[in-house]
């Protein structure tokens, strides 16, 4: 089977770093997926790791290690806006649709 | 990139009664997805259509739930009759591609709410 576990809350403050960890058991690997949502929003793209290692975009970084099970979002110099949910996805067992986390809920307080 | 159009965005009704709601996919985009999103939950998908063929209706509560996305364009997805534990967020989604790897666009989602 598939399972993705993330953790379900998480608090920061402005102009800090936060890192939100997804492991993942999947029988087949064709990639993981972060997307961001703004509570009562759409989710949005953020990132999407198919190989091995760091992949930096703005504030925003995905690491992943296909070995270990592993991916995190690393979230850099950290603002207000950036609190929402955070969910990490891969694809189902065909390879057809996205198979999601719970999300974490992460918190910017000043 | 903006994502799929969705209506309406709220809706309220009782038990028994039935709902429909309706999406509009970026302009180009061959496979459209529904997700169920319970409130603390991650997307669940519940059904997936290529073009006008249903991909994927694994998930997809038969006995109550239907979708159809005639012309293989803008989709249609009705609850009948309605239970409780529907209340809900429903997402559309699409993407260019059949495939899982490929990114999936969303629109704002319809917040079900079943008294």
């Amino acid at each position: 089977g598939q399972n993705i576990d993330q953790p379900t809350e998480m608090t920061a403050t402005e102009g800090a770093i936060v890192q939100i960890n997804c492991t993942y058991q999947t029988s087949g690997f064709n990639g993981l997926f972060w997307y961001q949502q703004h509570a009562g929003e759409a989710p949005t793209f953020l990132s999407y790791n198919v190989l091995d290692g760091l992949e930096e975009k703005g504030r925003f970084s995905s690491f992943l290690s296909r070995s270990k099970g592993y991916s995190y979002l690393l979230l850099k110099e950290l603002q207000m806006k950036d609190s929402a949910s955070y969910l990490c996805a891969v694809p189902n067992q065909a390879g057809t649709a996205l198979i999601f986390g719970k999300g974490t809920t992460l918190s910017v307080s000043s | 990139e903006a994502g799929a159009a969705q209506s309406p965005r709220y809706k309220i009704i009782e038990k028994r009664q039935s709902v429909a709601f309706w999406c509009n996919p970026i302009s180009g985009h061959a496979t459209l997805y529904w997700y169920q999103q319970i409130l603390g939950q991650g997307p669940k998908l519940l059904i997936q259509f290529q073009n006008n063929g249903v991909v994927d209706d694994s998930q997809l509560p038969k006995d109550r739930f239907s979708a159809e996305r005639l012309k293989g364009v803008d989709s249609t997805l009705k609850i009948q009759p309605a239970k409780l534990e529907d209340s809900a967020v429903y997402l559309c989604a699409s993407s260019l591609l059949a495939s899982g790897s490929d990114t999936q666009y969303f629109g704002p989602g319809t917040r079900l709410t079943v008294l």
